[in-house]
Order: structure tokens, then sequence, then C-alpha cells
């Protein structure tokens, strides 16, 4: 069965700063992976999908990369605000999709 | 943007009562899922449709869960009889087909069985 993990689980910055998700997953035969933002007591908002073909996509101050020889994906957010303050969840999709438990992110004023 | 709708947003019960939820996917996504979310956790499968049809309900508790989506379209998840334990956020998502397109959430109805 397909494990992904995110470490940290929970992360601090202040505002301005560039940061790094990580997300691992054990099975390299995936077809895509998804980046999601939720907020609290919200449901899952898409933010990013990388297809297996792909090395990394790119939408605004978000960028996601993919490595599936290593097993890993990182969401990298430039110029951190206060509003990107959520957690951030990756997903992997195989035969389904796989979540982890999340990366919860506060930026500081 | 389509978005994906249910309701209700909040529902309290007490255990041993019966509880159902709405989804109404986006126009023209024909897989739909339902998601349980225990609070810090990710969120689980617990049965995905592909039009009116199971794909698969390997997680569904069935001696106490059933899921229909009779005309394709929108679906309803039940839960009877509740028990403690099911409190937690339940999440529907559709995608326009199985898997290769990304997954979109509504926001989920959160259960608190008393």
């Amino acid at each position: 069965k397909q494990e992904v993990t995110q470490i940290p689980a929970a992360l601090s910055v202040p505002e301005g700063e560039n940061l790094v998700l990580n997300c691992s997953f054990t099975d390299s035969a995936i077809y895509n992976l998804q980046w999601f933002r939720q907020d609290p007591g919200k449901g899952l908002t898409s933010l990013l999908l990388i297809q297996s073909s792909q090395r990394e996509q790119t939408s605004g101050r978000l960028n996601a990369s993919l490595d599936k020889s290593s097993g890993r994906s990182t969401l990298y957010i430039a110029a951190s605000q206060p509003g990107d303050s959520a957690t951030y969840l990756c997903a992997a999709y195989g035969n389904q999709f796989y979540f982890g438990t999340g990366t919860s992110l506060t930026v500081i004023p | 943007e389509a978005e994906v709708a249910q309701s209700p947003r909040y529902k309290i019960t007490e255990k041993s009562q019966a509880v159902a939820f709405w989804c109404d996917p986006i126009s023209g996504h024909a897989t739909l899922y339902w998601y349980r979310q225990i609070l810090g956790q990710g969120p689980e499968l617990l049965v995905q449709f592909q039009d009116e049809s199971v794909v698969d309900d390997s997680q569904l508790p069935k001696d106490r869960f059933s899921a229909e989506r009779l005309k394709g379209v929108d679906s309803t998840l039940k839960i009877q009889p509740a028990e403690l334990g099911d409190s937690a956020m339940y999440l529907c998502a559709s995608t326009r087909k199985s898997g290769n397109s990304p997954l979109h959430f509504g926001n989920g109805t959160r259960l608190t069985v008393t």
C-alpha cells in the first residue's frame, strides 16, 4: 500500500520568507501528485497537479516539483504572506489517491 | 468557478440515530469520491463512484454505512446507526475522469455524534 509522509508536521516562518514543504511516497508507480491547501473547518483546495511525465508545475508564487525515482515532491512558496497560513497536503495517485497528513504552516506578520 | 456542493455543513446527532449527507459534484465530473477526515489526518477513502457504479467501497463499513449515486450525478452517504467514533469531517470530491485530472473537494460536513 502507498504510504505518503509529510515532514515537518508544523512550520512557522516570518512574513516574506521563502519556504519548502516536503512530501515523500513509497511507491513510485504513480500517475500524478497533487498539492492541496486546507483552511480550518473547510475542504481541500487544489493548488497544483504534476503529471508523472512532468518535473514541475508553477502557479503564481507556488512551484511544485516531482522526482518519482526518489519518491519525493516539494512545494516551494515564495515571499510568504500571512494569508498563506493553512495546512498543506499532498496526494499521490496510483490506483487511488493517497494523502499525507499535512504540514500546518503559520506565516507570522 | 464551479464547485462541489455539500450539505449540511454541520450535523450533530445522537448515537444510534441515522444521518445522511448529500453531495453534488462539478457538472460533467463522472468520478465521485466520499472521504472521511479525522482532525490532524489526511482524508481516507470511503467509496468511489464512476457514473452510477461503485468502483471501490473496500474501506466502507458496510454494516452501518451506505452510499448511492442513482442517476450518476449527485450522491448520498448514510450512516445508520451512528456511533461516537463516526465523529469526523465527511468530504465529497470529484474529477472529470478517474484519477488523471485534478481532484476537487466540497467544503465537507462536520459530523458530531453525542
